[in-house]
């Protein structure tokens, strides 16, 4: 069974561009987690899918971030535009409906310049 | 809301020694508590987890945690430690079932020969 799966595993950009990151969960798993590491600190919750519906975005910095779940399978994270503090390890992690396991992606290391 | 905390950001040990890795969490609710592991390159795994009954949890490579109410702490052991299990050890709390993860600020396990 394939694992969670993150795309692109590194992206460098300047400030002001736009990324988006991909995020494939777990073939099956109706939730989709959404997190953030900043260097030197925790990893911070972002956003909840599930299915496609977004159940807790309560993490969500700012409305530069928009997250979408197309046909409740993959998920992309979009930060337009980009600032020198969205830089950081965005982690994606799914798990089953009613499950209590979160198995987490290897994860996008971001570097806004 | 909950919070997680890790106290020691670094615990270097020579292999073969016991080590304790210090979790204490705050919430006004019952918690389900969780043990992930990250291993260099690598994305998180969970390690192990706490969601009701027995007190004392363990993982199949020989780490245990134990759930303490009273001194709200879920710290892991582990009796003797091998050169292989050098990561850096994330604690994390959540309030629901597939709910989001409240994480600490992890610590680095260097195990040295």
């Amino acid at each position: 069974e394939a694992g969670v799966t993150q795309f692109p595993s590194h992206s460098v950009i300047e400030k002001g561009q736009t990324v988006t990151l991909r995020c494939d969960p777990i073939s099956g798993h109706d939730n989709l987690y959404w997190y953030r590491r900043v260097m030197g600190k925790e990893i911070k919750f972002l956003l909840h899918f599930v299915k496609e519906s977004k159940q807790d975005e309560s993490g969500m910095p700012n409305n530069r971030f928009l997250a979408e779940r197309t046909g409740g399978t993959y998920s992309t994270l979009k930060v337009q535009p980009a600032e020198l503090e969205d830089s950081g390890v965005y982690f994606c992690a799914s798990s089953q409906m009613r499950g209590n396991e979160q198995f987490f992606g290897p994860g996008t290391r971001l570097t806004v310049l | 809301a909950q919070s997680v905390t890790q106290l020691d950001s670094q615990v270097p040990v020579f292999e073969e020694a016991p080590v304790e890795l210090r979790c204490n969490y705050s919430s006004s609710v019952s918690v389900y508590l969780f043990w992930y592991v990250q291993y260099p390159n690598q994305g998180l795994q969970l390690l192990l987890k706490y969601l009701s009954g027995s007190t004392l949890v363990e993982s199949i490579n020989g780490f245990e945690a134990e759930f303490n109410k009273s001194q709200t702490s879920f710290h892991l052991r582990k009796p003797s430690v091998h050169i292989s299990d050098t990561a850096e050890y994330l604690c994390a709390v959540s309030a629901l079932i597939g709910g989001k993860l409240i994480f600490g600020q992890g610590t680095e396990l260097s195990v040295k020969p």
